[in-house]
């Protein structure tokens, strides 16, 4: 059983368009946490967000915590091809903050 | 400041046979967690060692365990290996006094034929 849900699965777009990316739950989770991976690479922490209805800024990417703290947006404006990459959404429970739930992930491509 | 680092970065193992992957900590850490990422998966979670003990455990059978040094570093060891072992292993680790967050090294790839 999937704990975290992530759509769409793959994402092509051109560099400058919008995109958004979705998170969604089947249990509450303390925080929620959006990585993104290269390949190659371990994923990299872009944001931690807690309260039910909190939203984040980083550059050109918000992030967004639904307000039952079951599902989570990431919007990014005006793509760039630094952006491609797969994008993991992932839940922590409080006092277990090592155990993280990771989705399945978004692969992003953002064509110059 | 070196991050957290694994060894080796690809591996090919053949059924059956064990496995050792290694992990370094980033330099002030003192929690060591191991996650396997299946091609086209997110990462998911084998267990964590703090204090040289197993702390907590993902849904992984026995073949799969583990080790923390004192200095931190850890090892992961799989047993009797299959080849729905071919993974990404990677090691992330973590300030456990103020709940910092989990930084994760580049993985090792390991391929069981």
């Amino acid at each position: 059983t999937q704990l975290l849900e992530q759509s769409p699965q793959f994402l092509s777009i051109q560099e400058g368009e919008n995109l958004t990316v979705y998170c969604n739950s089947s249990s509450v989770f303390s925080s929620l946490q959006w990585y993104r991976q290269e390949p190659g690479e371990g994923p990299v922490l872009l944001v931690t967000v807690v309260t039910g209805g909190e939203v984040k800024k980083l550059k050109r990417l918000t992030f967004q915590f639904g307000d039952a703290r079951k599902d989570s947006s990431l919007h990014i404006t005006a793509a760039q091809p630094g952006d491609t990459g797969l994008y993991l959404c992932a839940g922590a429970r409080a006092a277990s903050y090592d155990k993280v739930i990771f989705g399945p992930g978004t692969s992003l491509s953002v064509i110059p | 400041d070196a991050g957290v680092t694994q060894s080796p970065t690809h591996l090919i193992k053949t059924r059956g046979q064990q496995v050792t992957l290694r992990c370094s900590p980033k330099s002030g850490h003192d929690t060591v967690s191991w996650y396997q990422q299946a091609l086209g998966q997110g990462p998911q979670f084998i267990f964590q060692y703090y204090e040289e003990e197993e702390r907590q455990r993902g849904n992984f059978p026995d073949r799969f365990s583990g080790h923390q040094f004192p200095n931190y570093s850890s090892e992961l060891n799989v047993n009797a290996l299959l080849l729905g072992d071919s993974a990404l292993y990677l090691c992330a680790s973590r300030r456990t006094s103020n709940n910092e967050k989990l930084f994760f090294g580049s993985g090792t790839q390991l391929s069981v034929l």
